[in-house]
Formats: C-alpha cells, sequence, structure tokens
C-alpha cells in the first residue's frame, strides 16, 4: 500500500500570501487530520476530517482552512500568511478516529518571508 | 484543559541500556495513550498503543506502561542501538472528540 503523500514538500512564500496543500491518505482511509509542528512546541492540531465533514477544529485563526473531497484527499489552506505560520505541516489518515494508528505523510515546509 | 509534559530536555543513553521516556498528563485519564517515532524531516511514526485498563504493552525490545493514579506513561527501549536515535512523542486521545493531544517529544541519543 503506498504511504500518505503530501504535496508540496517544500515552499517558501511571502507575507499576505495564501498557500494550499494537499494530502493523499492511504487508500481506504476516510478520515485525515492536519498538523503544524514547529520547534520544541509538538504537533498542534488544526482539524479533522473524514468522509468530508470537519469533526473537529483546533484553535487556530479563521486564515486556516481545510476540506476533503470524495475520494479522502483534502487540503489545507492558508490566507494571509504571517512569519509565525512557518512551519511543518503534517496531515495523518487513519481508517477510522484517532484509537486507529494514524499514519503520517512525510510533511510540507512552509517558510513564509 | 489537558497538557501533556515531556522531558524538553535530550536524553542520552550508552548504547545496550535500557533508555526510559516520560509522558506525563494532567486532569484527566486518556483513554488512549499511543507512543511515536519521529526522524529529522519526517513525519512521525506510529510505535505502541495502550489503553486505560492495560498496564503494560510490549513490543520487541519496547515496553509502554500506564499509570492512570500517577497520570504517566513510561516508555522503555532495552537494549538500545544508535538507531534508536529519535525524537519521541506521546499522544493521547480522550476517546470523544476525534483529536489527539500531543505532547513535544524527548530527543533520545544512543551513543555507541
Amino acid at each position: 500500500k503506498a504511504g500518505v503523500t503530501q504535496t508540496p514538500r517544500y515552499l517558501i512564500k511571502t507575507r499576505g500570501q495564501q498557500v494550499t496543500l494537499s494530502c493523499s491518505p492511504i487508500s481506504g482511509h476516510r478520515s485525515v487530520s492536519w498538523y503544524q509542528q514547529t520547534p520544541g512546541q509538538g504537533l498542534q492540531f488544526l482539524f479533522e476530517y473524514f468522509s468530508e465533514t470537519q469533526r473537529n477544529k483546533g484553535n487556530f485563526p479563521g486564515r486556516f482552512s481545510g476540506r476533503q473531497f470524495s475520494n479522502s484527499r483534502s487540503e489545507m489552506n492558508v490566507s494571509t500568511l504571517e512569519l509565525g505560520d512557518s512551519a511543518l505541516y503534517l496531515c495523518a489518515s487513519s481508517s477510522r478516529d484517532t484509537t486507529d494508528t494514524q499514519y503520517f505523510g512525510p510533511g510540507t515546509r512552509l517558510t513564509v518571508l | 484543559s489537558q497538557k501533556i509534559e515531556q522531558n524538553s530536555e535530550a536524553l542520552n543513553i550508552q548504547e545496550g541500556k535500557t533508555a526510559t521516556l516520560t509522558c506525563n498528563y494532567t486532569n484527566y485519564s486518556p483513554a488512549y495513550l499511543q507512543w511515536y517515532r519521529q526522524d529529522p524531516g519526517r513525519g512521525p511514526v506510529f510505535l505502541l498503543l495502550i489503553r486505560e485498563n492495560e498496564k503494560e504493552k510490549r513490543k520487541e525490545r519496547l515496553k509502554v506502561t500506564f499509570d492512570t493514579t500517577l497520570k504517566q506513561s513510561l516508555f522503555h527501549i532495552t537494549a538500545s542501538q544508535p538507531a534508536d536515535s529519535a525524537t519521541y512523542l506521546c499522544a493521547l486521545d480522550m476517546g470523544s472528540n476525534y483529536q489527539l493531544i500531543w505532547g513535544a517529544g524527548t530527543k533520545l541519543i544512543i551513543k555507541p
């Protein structure tokens, strides 16, 4: 089985721009979670989707949004980028929910200049 | 709100010894607790899951314990090897809101 893929792997943007990140889960997995990881901060939960429905959302501003498509692929969007948005963005897929093993992608490294 | 504490300082262990990492949480006991390994520039990889009614779980050289009285989980690697060097993360699942709460991770360094 192919693993979780994320595109692009690296991204450089300037303040004020917007960005869209993509995540393709493992085939058959319907739950996709997104995380922001910065040094020393651990994984900060952004949101979780299951069958195109957002089931939970973390404490991030409305500039962070996401969606899931019928094939379980997911995208997250960050508008009006700020310097503090520089981070590794990880997505994880599982078959049902967080009680199942989370399979992570390699992440997208976003740098905001 | 639930908080997780993992030793923020790197843990240096001599090869062949047992490495023990700690995950402490506040407030309510989670339904599940998971441990992951993360290498630089990569996503975390699942290692073990332990449920609230389980005291101990083993997988090869790995062992996880869960003490709901102490609000603590310990993660042991026996006969440690330099290849075990990585950051280890614990994650709590409260069982009801489709969200894992993550510790910041402990960096483990196994010296030859």
